[in-house]
């Protein structure tokens, strides 16, 4: 069966960078592009972009350009999401998410999530 | 500030029907089509529908949704207390380059 197995819990002080990792399996990892999205605490997701596992181009939501990266490891399945210089505003639930094959845009796998803090 | 708006709060008694609308633009929900998620308390986004009206596996035919020009609706009927959850609509935003877009968020209460 599909699954998306994300990283654990994360605290991080202002400024230090953090790496997510998304472990898919169940399927072939290049067949599908891995979504980023993100849920602030008490608040909706919002969508940070994508990356094709065919080619590893990552694109960019335009509120994530800069301190956000997107990365691979196909002989893993393992897609990565780094921030760097981190802000309390990055403060959120980060989810990977399979984008279903097809020509109608949607997630039909998402990971668990995983909760980055950033405080002092 | 989501760029799709839907009321945030709808609340029903066990069986009856409720709906949530979703209202975008020409270029979000307008030119492309629809995806609702169910979000229970904790866990991840889970797909109910995708392109408007397509129900996900394994997803009661309970769920239905539609959409008439650049607006979206979801339906559940025979409301069950496992309905309690947020509820969100998502698109894609322009074409090639364009971005997803969530809503704003919608939750279900079953009195």
């Amino acid at each position: 069966q599909v699954q998306l197995v994300q990283s654990g819990s994360e605290l991080k002080k202002p400024g230090a960078s953090v790496k997510v990792s998304c472990e898919a399996s169940g399927y072939t990892f290049t067949k599908y592009a891995i979504n980023w999205i993100r849920q602030a605490p008490g608040q909706g997701p919002e969508w940070m972009g994508w990356i094709s596992t065919k080619t590893g181009n990552p694109t960019y939501a335009q509120a994530f350009t800069g301190r956000f990266v997107f990365s691979l490891d196909t002989s893993v399945s393992t897609a990565y999401l780094q921030i760097s210089s981190l802000k309390a505003e990055d403060t959120a639930v980060y989810f990977c998410a399979r984008e279903a094959g097809g020509l109608i845009w949607h997630f039909d796998f998402w990971g668990r999530g995983t909760l980055v803090t950033v405080s002092s | 500030q989501a760029v799709l708006t839907q009321p945030p709060s709808v609340s029903g008694t066990p069986g009856q029907r409720v709906t949530i609308s979703c209202s975008g633009s020409s270029s979000n929900i307008g030119s492309n089509t629809v995806s609702w998620y169910q979000q229970l308390p904790g866990a991840a986004p889970k797909v109910l529908i995708f392109g408007n009206n397509q129900r996900a596996s394994g997803v009661p035919d309970r769920f239905s949704g539609s959409k008439s020009g650049t607006s979206a609706s979801l339906a559940i009927s025979g409301l069950q207390s496992e309905d309690e959850a947020d509820y969100y609509c998502a698109a894609w935003e322009g074409s090639m380059n364009g971005r997803g877009v969530f809503g704003s968020g919608t939750t279900v209460t079953v009195l």
